[in-house]
Protein backbone atom coordinates (compact mmCIF):
# COMPACT_ATOMS: atom_id res chain seq x y z
CA UNK A 1 0.00 0.00 0.00
CA UNK A 2 1.06 3.74 -1.24
CA UNK A 3 1.99 6.04 1.65
CA UNK A 4 3.18 9.39 1.31
CA UNK A 5 4.77 11.40 4.15
CA UNK A 6 5.64 15.23 4.38
CA UNK A 7 7.71 16.42 7.13
CA UNK A 8 7.62 19.19 8.75
CA UNK A 9 4.11 19.26 9.55
CA UNK A 10 4.76 23.07 10.04
CA UNK A 11 7.30 25.25 9.20
CA UNK A 12 8.07 29.09 9.84
CA UNK A 13 10.84 31.03 8.26
CA UNK A 14 11.88 35.09 7.60
CA UNK A 15 11.38 36.89 4.67
CA UNK A 16 14.00 35.82 1.98
CA UNK A 17 15.05 32.72 3.37
CA UNK A 18 15.16 29.77 1.34
CA UNK A 19 13.62 26.43 2.54
CA UNK A 20 13.62 22.87 1.53
CA UNK A 21 9.95 20.72 2.09
CA UNK A 22 10.31 16.62 2.00
CA UNK A 23 7.98 14.32 1.05
CA UNK A 24 8.23 10.77 0.99
CA UNK A 25 6.65 7.70 -0.47
CA UNK A 26 6.48 4.11 0.26
CA UNK A 27 6.56 2.47 -3.27
CA UNK A 28 8.41 3.35 -6.20
CA UNK A 29 6.03 2.53 -8.82
CA UNK A 30 5.00 5.80 -9.06
CA UNK A 31 3.57 7.37 -12.41
CA UNK A 32 4.34 10.42 -11.43
CA UNK A 33 4.88 13.09 -8.52
CA UNK A 34 2.94 16.38 -8.10
CA UNK A 35 3.29 19.56 -5.04
CA UNK A 36 0.26 21.45 -5.01
CA UNK A 37 -0.41 24.74 -2.77
CA UNK A 38 -3.27 25.20 -0.46
CA UNK A 39 -4.48 28.27 0.68
CA UNK A 40 -6.79 28.22 4.02
CA UNK A 41 -10.51 27.13 2.76
CA UNK A 42 -9.51 27.00 -0.56
CA UNK A 43 -9.00 23.86 -3.41
CA UNK A 44 -5.78 22.75 -4.50
CA UNK A 45 -3.61 24.65 -7.73
CA UNK A 46 -0.77 22.39 -8.53
CA UNK A 47 2.75 24.25 -8.58
CA UNK A 48 4.65 21.25 -10.14
CA UNK A 49 4.42 17.75 -12.20
CA UNK A 50 7.64 15.21 -11.62
CA UNK A 51 7.32 12.65 -14.51
CA UNK A 52 8.76 9.40 -12.91
CA UNK A 53 11.49 9.50 -15.80
CA UNK A 54 12.41 12.85 -14.67
CA UNK A 55 14.63 14.52 -11.79
CA UNK A 56 13.24 17.33 -11.67
CA UNK A 57 11.25 20.28 -12.46
CA UNK A 58 11.28 24.37 -12.56
CA UNK A 59 8.86 26.59 -12.10
CA UNK A 60 10.35 30.52 -11.41
CA UNK A 61 11.21 30.38 -7.48
CA UNK A 62 10.50 26.53 -7.26
CA UNK A 63 11.94 23.37 -7.74
CA UNK A 64 10.96 20.12 -7.48
CA UNK A 65 13.14 16.76 -7.40
CA UNK A 66 12.47 13.39 -7.43
CA UNK A 67 14.10 10.11 -6.10
CA UNK A 68 12.34 7.11 -6.96
CA UNK A 69 14.53 4.76 -5.79
CA UNK A 70 14.69 6.03 -2.38
CA UNK A 71 11.07 6.82 -2.09
CA UNK A 72 11.78 11.09 -1.70
CA UNK A 73 11.11 14.64 -3.20
CA UNK A 74 12.12 17.79 -2.26
CA UNK A 75 10.38 20.75 -3.22
CA UNK A 76 12.96 23.74 -2.74
CA UNK A 77 11.88 27.50 -2.94
CA UNK A 78 14.08 30.50 -3.38
CA UNK A 79 13.76 33.68 -1.40
CA UNK A 80 10.74 33.02 0.13
CA UNK A 81 8.14 35.69 0.27
CA UNK A 82 5.34 36.09 2.87
CA UNK A 83 3.03 35.37 -0.34
CA UNK A 84 4.53 31.81 -0.28
CA UNK A 85 2.85 31.37 2.99
CA UNK A 86 0.57 28.42 2.58
CA UNK A 87 0.18 24.57 2.83
CA UNK A 88 1.87 22.59 0.47
CA UNK A 89 0.50 19.28 -0.51
CA UNK A 90 3.06 16.38 -2.10
CA UNK A 91 0.99 13.39 -4.15
CA UNK A 92 1.93 10.25 -6.18
CA UNK A 93 -0.10 8.93 -8.91
CA UNK A 94 0.65 4.99 -8.72
CA UNK A 95 1.70 3.08 -12.25
CA UNK A 96 0.43 -0.13 -13.32
CA UNK A 97 2.26 -1.63 -16.05
CA UNK A 98 2.68 1.25 -18.57
CA UNK A 99 -0.82 3.26 -17.46
CA UNK A 100 -1.81 4.90 -13.91
CA UNK A 101 -4.10 3.91 -11.34
CA UNK A 102 -6.32 7.65 -11.94
CA UNK A 103 -5.77 8.41 -8.11
CA UNK A 104 -3.65 10.54 -6.44
CA UNK A 105 -2.20 9.80 -2.85
CA UNK A 106 -1.52 12.50 -0.68
CA UNK A 107 0.25 13.21 2.29
CA UNK A 108 -0.49 15.63 5.00
CA UNK A 109 0.76 18.83 3.71
CA UNK A 110 3.78 20.77 5.44
CA UNK A 111 1.98 24.80 6.82
CA UNK A 112 4.56 27.17 5.53
CA UNK A 113 4.39 30.48 7.50
CA UNK A 114 6.82 33.37 6.40
CA UNK A 115 7.58 36.03 8.38
CA UNK A 116 7.87 39.59 7.16
CA UNK B 1 -13.14 27.57 -19.79
CA UNK B 2 -13.45 28.15 -16.45
CA UNK B 3 -12.25 25.49 -14.73
CA UNK B 4 -13.31 23.18 -12.12
CA UNK B 5 -16.45 24.97 -10.52
CA UNK B 6 -18.57 23.00 -7.20
CA UNK B 7 -21.71 23.83 -5.93
CA UNK B 8 -22.33 24.94 -2.89
CA UNK B 9 -19.36 26.50 -1.54
CA UNK B 10 -20.65 25.35 1.97
CA UNK B 11 -23.37 23.27 3.18
CA UNK B 12 -24.45 23.24 7.01
CA UNK B 13 -26.99 20.28 7.36
CA UNK B 14 -28.13 18.58 10.18
CA UNK B 15 -27.62 14.85 11.10
CA UNK B 16 -29.51 12.29 9.65
CA UNK B 17 -31.03 14.73 6.44
CA UNK B 18 -28.97 13.70 3.38
CA UNK B 19 -26.84 16.29 0.89
CA UNK B 20 -26.03 16.40 -2.74
CA UNK B 21 -22.88 18.44 -3.87
CA UNK B 22 -22.47 19.12 -7.42
CA UNK B 23 -19.49 19.07 -9.73
CA UNK B 24 -18.71 20.65 -13.29
CA UNK B 25 -15.23 19.59 -14.74
CA UNK B 26 -13.40 21.43 -17.22
CA UNK B 27 -15.35 20.81 -20.26
CA UNK B 28 -13.90 17.94 -22.63
CA UNK B 29 -12.20 16.29 -19.34
CA UNK B 30 -13.14 12.79 -19.78
CA UNK B 31 -12.25 11.58 -15.92
CA UNK B 32 -13.58 13.18 -12.72
CA UNK B 33 -12.44 12.37 -9.26
CA UNK B 34 -14.45 12.85 -5.77
CA UNK B 35 -11.86 13.71 -2.76
CA UNK B 36 -12.50 14.29 1.06
CA UNK B 37 -10.22 16.51 3.32
CA UNK B 38 -10.67 16.60 6.85
CA UNK B 39 -8.57 19.85 9.27
CA UNK B 40 -5.11 19.28 9.19
CA UNK B 41 -4.98 16.27 6.64
CA UNK B 42 -4.06 15.70 2.75
CA UNK B 43 -7.05 14.51 0.34
CA UNK B 44 -8.19 10.85 0.50
CA UNK B 45 -9.33 9.54 -2.62
CA UNK B 46 -13.11 8.33 -2.66
CA UNK B 47 -13.85 7.70 -6.16
CA UNK B 48 -13.30 8.27 -9.85
CA UNK B 49 -15.21 8.29 -13.38
CA UNK B 50 -13.77 8.00 -17.04
CA UNK B 51 -16.64 8.95 -18.99
CA UNK B 52 -19.87 7.82 -17.49
CA UNK B 53 -18.10 4.79 -15.93
CA UNK B 54 -17.36 4.91 -12.07
CA UNK B 55 -13.78 2.42 -12.17
CA UNK B 56 -12.85 2.77 -8.80
CA UNK B 57 -14.10 3.30 -5.18
CA UNK B 58 -12.24 3.65 -2.09
CA UNK B 59 -13.32 1.77 0.85
CA UNK B 60 -13.51 4.94 2.39
CA UNK B 61 -17.30 5.60 0.26
CA UNK B 62 -19.71 3.76 3.07
CA UNK B 63 -23.31 2.40 1.35
CA UNK B 64 -24.17 6.10 2.18
CA UNK B 65 -22.27 7.68 -0.52
CA UNK B 66 -23.39 7.14 -3.89
CA UNK B 67 -21.96 9.22 -6.86
CA UNK B 68 -22.78 9.83 -10.67
CA UNK B 69 -22.08 10.78 -13.44
CA UNK B 70 -24.66 10.51 -15.45
CA UNK B 71 -24.12 11.94 -19.37
CA UNK B 72 -19.73 12.33 -18.21
CA UNK B 73 -19.98 16.23 -17.94
CA UNK B 74 -21.13 17.21 -14.71
CA UNK B 75 -21.16 14.77 -11.57
CA UNK B 76 -23.11 14.41 -8.17
CA UNK B 77 -22.17 12.92 -4.79
CA UNK B 78 -25.12 12.42 -2.36
CA UNK B 79 -24.66 11.91 1.51
CA UNK B 80 -27.00 9.83 2.81
CA UNK B 81 -27.83 9.87 6.73
CA UNK B 82 -25.48 12.62 7.03
CA UNK B 83 -23.06 11.91 10.36
CA UNK B 84 -21.03 14.05 12.47
CA UNK B 85 -18.06 12.33 10.72
CA UNK B 86 -19.06 13.29 7.53
CA UNK B 87 -17.66 16.93 8.07
CA UNK B 88 -14.98 17.82 6.01
CA UNK B 89 -14.23 19.64 2.65
CA UNK B 90 -14.95 17.58 -0.64
CA UNK B 91 -12.91 18.09 -2.79
CA UNK B 92 -13.80 17.51 -7.24
CA UNK B 93 -10.65 17.53 -9.89
CA UNK B 94 -10.59 16.25 -13.69
CA UNK B 95 -8.56 15.40 -15.96
CA UNK B 96 -7.91 14.41 -19.55
CA UNK B 97 -6.52 10.97 -20.30
CA UNK B 98 -4.12 10.81 -23.27
CA UNK B 99 -2.01 14.44 -22.19
CA UNK B 100 1.12 14.20 -20.32
CA UNK B 101 0.56 13.00 -17.48
CA UNK B 102 -2.63 13.61 -17.27
CA UNK B 103 -2.39 16.72 -14.17
CA UNK B 104 -5.74 17.00 -12.25
CA UNK B 105 -7.01 20.39 -12.04
CA UNK B 106 -9.09 20.81 -8.63
CA UNK B 107 -11.70 22.82 -8.08
CA UNK B 108 -12.49 25.18 -4.68
CA UNK B 109 -14.48 22.14 -3.22
CA UNK B 110 -17.61 22.17 -0.50
CA UNK B 111 -17.14 22.77 2.93
CA UNK B 112 -19.87 20.32 4.93
CA UNK B 113 -20.74 20.83 8.73
CA UNK B 114 -23.13 18.53 10.22
CA UNK B 115 -24.30 19.04 13.74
Amino acid sequence: KQEVTQIPAALSVPEGENLVLNCSFTDSAIYNLQWFRQDPGKGLTSLLLIQSSQREQTSGRLNASLDKSSGRSTLYIAASQPGDSATYLCAVKRKIGSSNTGKLIFGQGTTLQVKP
Amino acid sequence: DTGVSQDPRHKITKRGQNVTFRCDPISEHNRLYWYRQTLGQGPEFLTYFQNEAQLEKSRLLSDRFSAERPKGSFSTLEIQRTEQGDSAMYLCASSLTGTAQETQYFGPGTRLLVL
